[in-house]
């Protein structure tokens, strides 16, 4: 089984640039989430989903975008980069009775 | 709302002390309590859920509903017990899930 997949797992964008990180999940799972971080700190909540068509603001969204137009997908958007979003991004997903499944994280350098 | 808090950001513990790292959440309903851990430049996995009531790695969690806390202990720290450890609330069947922020085990030899 894949579980969730993220790609890319390194990107180097510049400054003003825009990028979309992928996130897929293979196991029909509803909730799905994106966090953020930072070296040496905790989990941050970015965007969570909780089914197709729906998403909600986390803690810290300024800056993201995120849409789900089918259960497997979960897209993050940056539109314009800033150095204050390099960080390590990854997605997870639950489903009914099971734990949170991470991918591997996308590390994120904005120069 | 739901909410878990982990109250240390980093423990620092000698190889062979006993570890426990805090976790205490706030739900109006039944928690269902996880522990997840990090280690370096790897995604977060599974550890523990409350409801198994098993012993993974050494580490042991026992949900006191009493005192709203999930506690992660083991008897006697490895250095290969150095990592990210995440406390965590699942609600809705599972699926609505609160992390902590984090608490950084760091084991000395």
């Amino acid at each position: 089984n894949a579980g969730v997949t993220q790609t890319p797992k390194f990107r180097i964008l510049k400054i003003g640039q825009s990028m979309t990180l992928q996130c897929a999940q293979d196991m029909n799972h509803n909730y799905m989430y994106w966090y953020r971080q930072d070296p040496g700190m905790g989990l941050k909540l970015i965007y969570y989903s909780v089914g197709a068509g729906i998403t909600d603001k986390g803690e810290v969204p300024n800056g993201y975008n995120v849409s789900r137009s089918t259960t497997e997908d979960f897209p993050l958007r940056l539109e314009l980069a800033a150095p204050s979003q390099t960080s390590v991004y990854f997605c997870a997903s639950t489903g009914v009775r099971t734990e949170a499944f991470f991918g591997q994280g996308t590390r994120l350098t904005v120069v | 709302a739901q909410r878990v808090t982990q109250p240390e950001k980093l423990l620092s513990v000698f190889k062979g002390a006993p570890v426990e790292l805090k976790c205490n959440y706030s739900y109006s309903g039944s928690p269902e309590l996880f522990w997840y851990v990090q280690y370096s430049r790897q995604r977060l996995q599974l550890l523990l859920r409350h409801i198994s009531r098993e012993s993974i790695k050494g580490f042991t969690a026992d949900l006191n509903k009493g005192e709203t806390s999930f506690h992660l202990k083991k008897p006697f720290a490895q250095e290969e017990d150095s990592a990210m450890y995440y406390c965590a609330l699942h609600s809705g069947g599972y699926q609505k899930v609160t992390f902590g922020i984090g608490t950084k085990l760091q084991v000395i030899p």
